[in-house]
């Protein structure tokens, strides 16, 4: 089977800018979950979905978004990026998303904001 | 807050040898999952062991084993005949299903673990 894949590997972007994330789960995967990673801030949860619907949020403003389609891949969206916002995205899948489950990571996108 | 701690932000050890990683997490629940995951120069996150809290067993795979604590709320990894392919930042999650605030991985700030030949 595939792993987790994620595109673009890297990206740059201005201030003010917005950018959009791809992550394609693993076959048969309907959990995809997405986590910030930052020098400062260590790794954060940003959303999950499951079935196309948003099922948990962390804690980043209204700037972060993201969606699922109905082939489970999922998208996040950062609008008016922020120097702060440069950092490594990682998403992971699982099959359902419950807590026992496996969460298979991808190798991440990488986000300068410049 | 759920929160789990890595006390040690480097470690180093030589080829062959065994090392172990610390971690400690706060909660007040009796039901949850504990994982460490490896994060190699390439950025991708790997699994490396998973511990159910219900289980008194310590998960074992191959060359790492863990020492679950429950009571001390402990949860260390242990790298036995270590290898250079081991070398790497080495975070510990805890997860609680149920719960918003806790149904995600929460993390820990990582350990990088250098490998001596």
């Amino acid at each position: 089977k595939a792993g987790v894949t994620q595109t673009p590997r890297y990206l740059i972007k201005t201030r003010g800018q917005q950018v959009t994330l791809s992550c394609s789960p693993i076959s048969g995967h309907r959990s995809v979950s997405w986590y910030q990673q930052t020098p400062g801030q260590g790794l954060q949860f940003l959303f999950e979905y499951f079935s196309e619907t948003q099922r948990n949020k962390g804690n980043f403003p209204g700037r972060f978004s993201g969606r699922q389609f109905s082939n489970s891949r999922s998208e996040m969206n950062v609008s008016t990026l922020e120097l702060g916002d440069s950092a490594l995205y990682l998403c992971a899948s699982s099959i359902s998303g419950r807590g026992q489950e496996t969460q298979y990571f991808g190798p991440g996108t990488r986000l300068l904001v410049l | 807050a759920q929160t789990v701690t890595q006390s040690q932000p480097e470690m180093s050890v030589q080829e062959a040898e065994t090392v172990t990683l610390s971690c400690t997490y706060d909660t007040s629940e009796s039901d949850y999952y504990l994982f460490w995951y490896k994060q190699p120069p390439s950025r991708q996150m790997i699994l490396v062991i998973r511990q159910e809290a219900y289980k008194q067993q310590n998960a074992t795979e191959n060359r790492f084993s863990v020492n679950f604590q429950k009571a001390a709320k402990s949860f260390s990894l242990k790298i036995s005949d270590s290898q250079l392919g081991d070398a790497a930042m080495y975070f510990c999650a805890y997860r609680r299903p149920g719960r918003a605030d806790t149904d995600k991985l929460i993390f820990g700030t990582g350990t990088r673990l250098q490998v001596f030949p």
